[in-house]
């Protein structure tokens, strides 16, 4: 069973320029969570999306966007890049049920903003 | 606002000791408690979950508790090795069931030989 699939793995991008992110979630996964991974900040929540709708927002700016089609692979989007936004942004997918949401993370993708 | 304390310092520990790991949370009251570990390049792994309702999980050597009053969670690695040397997250979900976890700093946990 493939796990979560992001892409790309590595990036390196320029203050002012955008970015898109891609998740492959868990084949009967949903739900997929973006977090964002700081040293300074560690693991904060950026949104969820299921069923192509976003179900939470975290406390973002309106530059970090997302979306989800319909085979449930997710995208993030953050516009006009700041210095501040280089960091590893993790994708989660999870399977519904059981009161308790288990996340299965991918592998990442490290965004370097120069 | 909603707060988790991790062991700021890394914790080393000799190979076969028990290894302790400490979450503390205030300002929230959580339905359920998850640990993960991550790797250096990694992403986070799940490892134990636990319910408001629970008080103690076991997994292999792997024990979390879970204690509401006090609003913390102590993890335990019995009979430690160098390969469970890593960085271990607590997470916090509310009742509502969503990808929305709420995570600690992490604790790195160096395990000598």
């Amino acid at each position: 069973k493939a796990g979560v699939t992001q892409t790309p793995r590595y990036l390196i991008k320029t203050r002012g320029q955008q970015v898109t992110l891609s998740c492959s979630p868990i084949s009967g996964h949903r739900s997929v969570s973006w977090y964002q991974q700081t040293p300074g900040q560690g693991l904060q929540f950026l949104f969820e999306y299921f069923s192509e709708t976003q179900r939470n927002k975290g406390n973002f700016p309106g530059r970090f966007s997302g979306r989800q089609f319909s085979n449930s692979r997710s995208e993030m989007n953050v516009s006009t890049l700041e210095l501040g936004d280089s960091a590893l942004y993790l994708c989660a997918s999870s399977l519904e049920g059981a009161g308790a949401n288990v996340l299965t993370f991918g592998a990442g993708s490290r965004l370097t903003v120069l | 606002s909603q707060k988790i304390e991790q062991n700021s310092e890394a914790l080393n520990i000799q190979e076969g000791k028990t290894a302790t790991l400490t979450c503390n949370y205030t300002n929230y009251s959580p339905a359920y408690l998850q640990w993960y570990r991550q790797d250096p390049g990694r992403g986070p792994v799940f490892l134990l979950l636990i319910r408001e309702n629970e008080k103690e999980k076991r997994k292999e050597r792997l024990k979390v508790t879970f204690d509401t009053t006090l609003k913390q969670s102590l993890f335990h690695i019995t009979a430690s090795q160098p390969a469970d040397s890593a960085t271990y997250l607590c997470a916090l979900g509310g009742a509502s069931n969503t990808g929305k976890l709420i995570f600690g700093q992490g604790t790195t946990l160096q395990v000598k030989p």
